[in-house]
């Protein structure tokens, strides 16, 4: 079964300062897409980064960028200069098949100010 | 564009009763998609349709039952609520079948099975 781990429950930062959320999956496909997403207090689930297992260049956009290590199986998201709006549950995504979307438990992170 | 929207927000059912959980979009998607989220477990998938007249099983499917007469609706039905069923739900749709692109979430339905 494809499997996502994310083995922080709960993270916490300071305000401006830098935060990474790490993330691990299990598969033995080669071409693959993964996802962080976040989901604020509001409950609305957001697509915050997609990582293209194929290439080699990290994914970036804006403050939030991925470290992704496909021989470890690792895609971790870093969250530069972290707001109080960055408060939320943030998933981890990979697709269990061709029309399936695994989820990760999640990881609280808490900004404080 | 409203994008994915589900009705009710809230609902407490009674267990044994039976209720529908709506979803539309008005995007034309064609892959269309139920999640249950319960603490610590993130989000699993139900049910999903890649199209008006295909459903398929996801993870946890017992208990619920899914179809898909139009490209605009997913409606997902609890047959006999049980407790176990106390969750939030949301329906999301994408695109197309491929689930390599991203997928646009509804606002979820918080459902209290008592």
């Amino acid at each position: 079964a494809q499997t996502v781990t994310q083995s922080q429950p709960e993270m916490s930062v300071q305000e401006a300062e830098t935060v990474t959320l790490s993330c691990t999956y299990d598969t033995s496909e080669s071409d693959y897409y993964l996802f962080w997403y976040k989901q604020p207090p509001s409950r609305q689930m957001i697509l915050v980064i997609r990582q293209e297992a194929y290439k080699q260049q990290n994914a970036t956009e804006n403050r939030f960028s991925v470290n992704f290590q496909k021989a470890a199986k690792s895609f971790s998201l870093k969250i530069s200069d972290s707001q109080l709006g960055d408060a939320a549950m943030y998933f981890c995504a990979y697709p269990g098949g061709s029309e399936k979307l695994v989820f990760g438990k999640g990881t609280k992170l808490t900004v404080n100010p | 564009n409203a994008g994915v929207t589900q009705t009710p927000k809230f609902q407490v059912l009674k267990t044994g009763q039976s209720m529908t959980l709506q979803c539309a979009q008005d995007m034309n998607h064609e892959y269309m998609s139920w999640y249950r989220q319960d603490p610590g477990m993130g989000l699993r998938l139900i049910h999903y349709s890649v199209g008006a007249g295909i459903t398929d099983q996801g993870e946890v499917p017992n208990g619920y039952n899914v179809s898909r007469s139009t490209t605009e609706d997913f409606p997902l039905r609890l047959l006999s609520a049980a407790p176990s069923q106390t969750s939030v739900y949301f329906c999301a749709s994408s695109y197309s079948p491929s689930i390599y692109n991203e997928q646009f979430f509804g606002p979820g339905t918080r459902l209290t099975v008592l």
